[in-house]
């Protein structure tokens, strides 16, 4: 079984559509969890992290449930710079190396204008 | 503020060659990482490593080699390429928040290699 799941896609969405991607992940006792985004040809950067409370940043919506091991990503209001491949990552606790961190293989997104 | 480079971006090798990748970073994190990235895999740890002169296998370690004199460097070398190990592969550090918990990790630019 893979650490983190993630359906991949591909999502092609119209400008201004709201979209959620899910993810799940094995290891129970996790204790951080992110969100990256990444451009075509380009390396991954961080796009938020996951709070167990949920978070927001903007037009993103980040949600966490550990009892069902279980994270989303809602975007609102799609842009066309919004196209890229999401990905969802989680770290391997202790004591195999606190700030190793597990990548799903991503969803890809288009947004079309 | 450079944060965190590799070089080449680019490397053409033959098969049974040495090629060493390198990395750099100028924010002083105790981590950095290697990883490899290939379609339908997503991204795989070769290498971590912890602080100076500490290191440890990854998902992915057999055929390569690094090493950590200095903080600030991570260089990454496979000793007799092989095609298998055609790939995107990406540096990446990261240092713990002042909470202790959160392990987010910054990556560098990557270098393509292409064996042949």
């Amino acid at each position: 079984r893979k650490e983190v799941e993630q359906d991949p896609g591909p999502f092609n969405v119209p400008e201004g559509a709201t979209v959620a991607f899910n993810c799940t992940y094995s290891n129970s006792a996790s204790q951080s969890f992110f969100w990256y985004r990444q451009d075509c040809r380009k390396e991954p950067k961080l796009l938020m992290s996951v709070y167990s409370s949920g978070n927001e940043d903007g037009r993103f919506t980040a949600q966490l449930n550990r009892a069902s091991q279980y994270i989303s990503l809602l975007i609102r209001d799609s842009k066309l710079s919004d196209s890229a491949t999401y990905l969802c990552v989680v770290n391997i606790p202790p004591p195999t190396g606190a700030n190793n961190l597990f990548f799903g293989t991503g969803t890809r997104l288009t947004v079309i204008p | 503020d450079a944060g965190i480079t590799q070089s080449p971006r680019y490397k053409i090798t033959e098969t049974g060659r040495q090629v060493t990748l390198m990395c750099h970073q100028t924010w002083s994190h105790s981590y950095m990482f290697w990883y490899r990235q290939d379609l339908g895999h997503g991204l795989r740890l070769i290498y971590y490593s912890a602080a100076a002169d500490i290191t440890d296998k990854g998902e992915v370690p057999d055929g390569y080699v690094v090493s950590r004199s200095k903080t600030e460097n991570f260089p990454l070398t496979l000793e007799s390429a092989t095609r298998s190990q055609t790939s995107v592969y990406f540096c990446a550090s990261s240092d713990k928040s002042l909470q202790g918990t959160r392990y987010e990790q910054y990556f560098g630019p990557g270098t393509r290699l292409t064996v042949t």
